[in-house]
């Protein structure tokens, strides 16, 4: 089975705070993203990354910045936590694809709250 | 943008067929159409995904005319577990860049 897992589920931080969000998948997937899910805005890519320490902004990648030192690790940063980062926070694995039909696998999401 | 458009919301009732159209006018040659589910508090989850004609899993069906320009996802006999959003998406972009529209919200009732 496919797994992608996201360190923390629920996190509770104060405003300024640096905020680090885990991800890890099992799959030896290349391509790994970080979206986040907002009521009515539906699922915002913020940062995605296609091999070991490379990564291209999302559309909302301000704010945020991501580290990919393995391949299997893809971790969100938030280096000063604001209450408008509240949210749920979505990573995401693939293959890289000569065609389209590859598969993105989700993880369960953290909820983020900034107080 | 590789953007969709299917609707907001729908209603349907246990034991019925369900099925959600997803339009795609731009759709490219190489793009796959790929359907997820999502329930509350969850990420999302893949449930088929399919290029022209009809495609069948365990779950659901996929059908995707000629000229793909839309497609359809059956659902058949739904249950009050099949409540959820469900997102229509096209895998555009060498790196798999989905791009999330606002999906279809399906309530099933009893």
């Amino acid at each position: 089975d496919v797994k992608v897992t996201q360190s923390s589920r629920y996190l509770v931080k104060r405003t300024g705070e640096k905020v680090f969000l885990e991800c890890v998948q099992d799959m030896d997937h290349e391509n790994m993203f970080w979206y986040r899910q907002d009521p009515g805005l539906g699922l915002r890519l913020i940062y995605f990354s296609y091999d070991v320490k490379m990564k291209e902004k999302g559309d909302i990648p301000e704010g945020y910045s991501v580290s990919r030192e393995k391949k299997e690790r893809f971790s969100l940063i938030l280096e000063s936590a604001s209450t408008n980062q509240t949210s749920m926070y979505l990573c995401a694995s693939s293959l890289t694809a000569e065609n389209s039909g590859n598969t993105i696998y989700f993880g369960e999401g953290s909820w983020l709250t900034v107080v | 943008l590789a953007k969709t458009t299917q609707p907001i919301s729908m209603d349907s009732y246990e034991g019925q067929e369900v099925n959600i159209t997803c339009s795609h006018n731009n759709i490219a040659t190489n793009d796959y159409i790929t359907w997820y589910q999502q329930f509350p508090s969850q990420g999302p989850r893949f449930i088929i995904q399919g290029y022209k004609t009809k495609v069948t899993n365990e779950v659901a069906s996929l059908f995707i005319p000629a000229d793909r320009k839309s497609s359809t996802l059956s659902l058949p006999r739904v249950s009050l577990s099949d409540t959820a959003v469900y997102y229509c998406l096209r895998m555009s972009g060498g790196y798999n860049k989905l791009i999330f529209g606002a999906g279809t919200r399906l309530a099933v009732h009893p």
